[in-house]
């Protein structure tokens, strides 16, 4: 079945260390990952994607995610973290043969302590 | 300006009643799609409307019916409330149908069915 996993419900990092949000994927077709970040009580916002190209994509904020396609992983990672970082985390994928097949995942919720 | 827009932030209202939520991006994008996104924070999309054509529609039940006067607009209309329907909608829009274009979301509307 085509879809996106997101192991980890919620991931504690304490401020200044680096962080790691999992993220596997199944698609049939080419995959075109995302990923967005939450904060409470608004919308979804656009961090990174991945198309094609150099497998480590950088974003917003100091975000970074690593493709890798023997292990169909895109896992979102940043070096130091904030508090500020502190949110709801979602992976998604489309699928590139197919515009209308497109997935979130069910959502990381990382904690940063100072 | 805000980008993508909705209204009502929140709707509270009885079984059984008919009620609209109105969305408006201010993007120029071509692409604006409805997601439900429940209490445990599962997002899944619900419809997509390309320059007004309806393009995705999710297994939804047909008491929701989205409505695109013109590209900048997406409606949603719910006949018959029921209390599973209570949950977070989010509108989000995109620069066209392309897999590979982020979505930038609204702040949702929280509705909760009594």
């Amino acid at each position: 079945a085509q879809s996106v996993a997101q192991p980890e419900d919620q991931v504690n990092v304490a401020e200044g260390n680096p962080l790691t949000v999992k993220c596997t994927y199944s698609v049939s077709g080419n995959p075109y990952l995302f990923w967005y970040v939450q904060y409470p009580n608004r919308g979804l916002q656009f961090l990174l994607k991945y198309i094609t190209g150099d497998n480590l994509v950088k974003g917003s904020y100091g975000f970074e995610a690593e493709f890798n396609k023997s292990q169909t992983s895109f896992h979102l990672k940043k070096p130091s973290a904030l508090v500020s970082d502190s949110a709801l985390y979602f992976c998604a994928v489309r699928d590139g043969a197919n515009f209308n097949k497109f997935y979130f995942g069910s959502g990381t919720k990382l904690n940063v302590k100072p | 300006d805000t980008a993508v827009s909705q209204t009502p932030k929140y709707l509270v209202t009885q079984m059984g009643n008919d009620k609209s939520i109105k969305c408006e991006q201010n993007l120029g994008h071509d692409t604006m799609y409805w997601y439900k996104q429940d209490s445990k924070k599962f997002l899944k999309i619900m419809f997509s409307y390309n320059n007004k054509e309806l393009i995705i529609n999710e297994t939804v039940p047909n008491r929701f019916s989205p409505k695109s006067p013109d590209k900048a607009h997406l409606n949603l209309h719910i006949n018959s409330l029921e209390l599973g329907d209570s949950a977070v909608y989010f509108c989000a829009s995109s620069r066209d149908r392309d897999s590979y274009n982020e979505q930038f979301f609204g702040p949702g509307t929280r509705l909760t069915v009594l």
